[in-house]
């Protein structure tokens, strides 16, 4: 596609259970990102792929959080045990990686989760 | 610590009156600053990038500068369409690939 797709773009689920994100990035872009965004907040860096292999994970909060990029195009963001502090808006962003990586990220519009 | 503080919050406008919207930032060795916008249920937009200080870039009604400590997006004679959340964000110190952002300001203009 033209651009950076994340589904679902809404899920409400209850406390205690399993979610996943899913991201798929622009075609060719070899670098993707996770950031958490919360109500007026900027976002928040979460977990960054180059190619299959995350390069930084520094920022998933626990180890509930994980993040997989099997073949090095469409990443799933997976959160295991969700808690109500876990709802907030998941933004993925996709970038050429390497040397011709311009810094410009190219966000996708987000999936909002809310935990009940 | 790697810090991104934007100013104001939320500014409101009338349609033609120019402003500024203000991002501090502490950060050893800036590797760039990027100038985002953000609509209501949307990702941000990249807008700009500026590397050194003195640089200056433009697009449309919007002009983005930088110093050592700050930088200012220059918005002059607003139209309604230009309402939405600008954020700016620098690479992290230790991680150029983690973006650290403000928390935005919220701009509206009113026609």
């Amino acid at each position: 596609g033209a651009g950076v797709s994340q589904t679902p773009s809404n899920k409400v689920t209850e406390k205690g259970k399993y979610v996943e994100l899913r991201c798929d990035p622009i075609s060719g872009h070899t670098a993707l990102y996770w950031y958490r965004q919360s109500l007026g907040q900027g976002p928040e860096f979460l977990i960054y792929f180059q190619g299959t292999g995350a390069a930084d994970d520094s920022g998933l909060p626990n180890d509930r959080f994980f993040a997989v990029r099997p073949e090095g195009s469409v990443s799933t963001l997976k959160i295991q045990r969700t808690e109500r502090g876990d709802s907030a808006v998941y933004l993925c962003a996709s970038s050429l990686g390497g040397p011709k990586n311009t810094g410009e990220l190219f966000f996708g519009e987000g999936s909002r989760l809310t935990v009940l | 610590e790697d810090q991104v503080t934007q100013s104001p919050e939320a500014l409101r406008l009338q349609e033609g009156e120019s402003s500024s919207l203000n991002c501090s930032y502490t950060v050893s060795g800036l590797r760039g600053l990027f100038w985002y916008r953000q609509d209501p249920g949307k990702g941000p937009e990249f807008l700009f990038t500026l590397y050194s200080a003195g640089e200056e870039k433009e697009k449309e009604r919007l002009k983005a500068t930088l110093t050592k400590k700050e930088s200012f997006l220059h918005i002059t004679a607003p139209k309604p369409e230009d309402s939405a959340t600008y954020l700016c964000a620098v690479p992290k110190a230790q991680g150029a690939q983690k973006l650290v952002f403000g928390q935005g300001t919220r701009l509206t203009i009113n026609p």
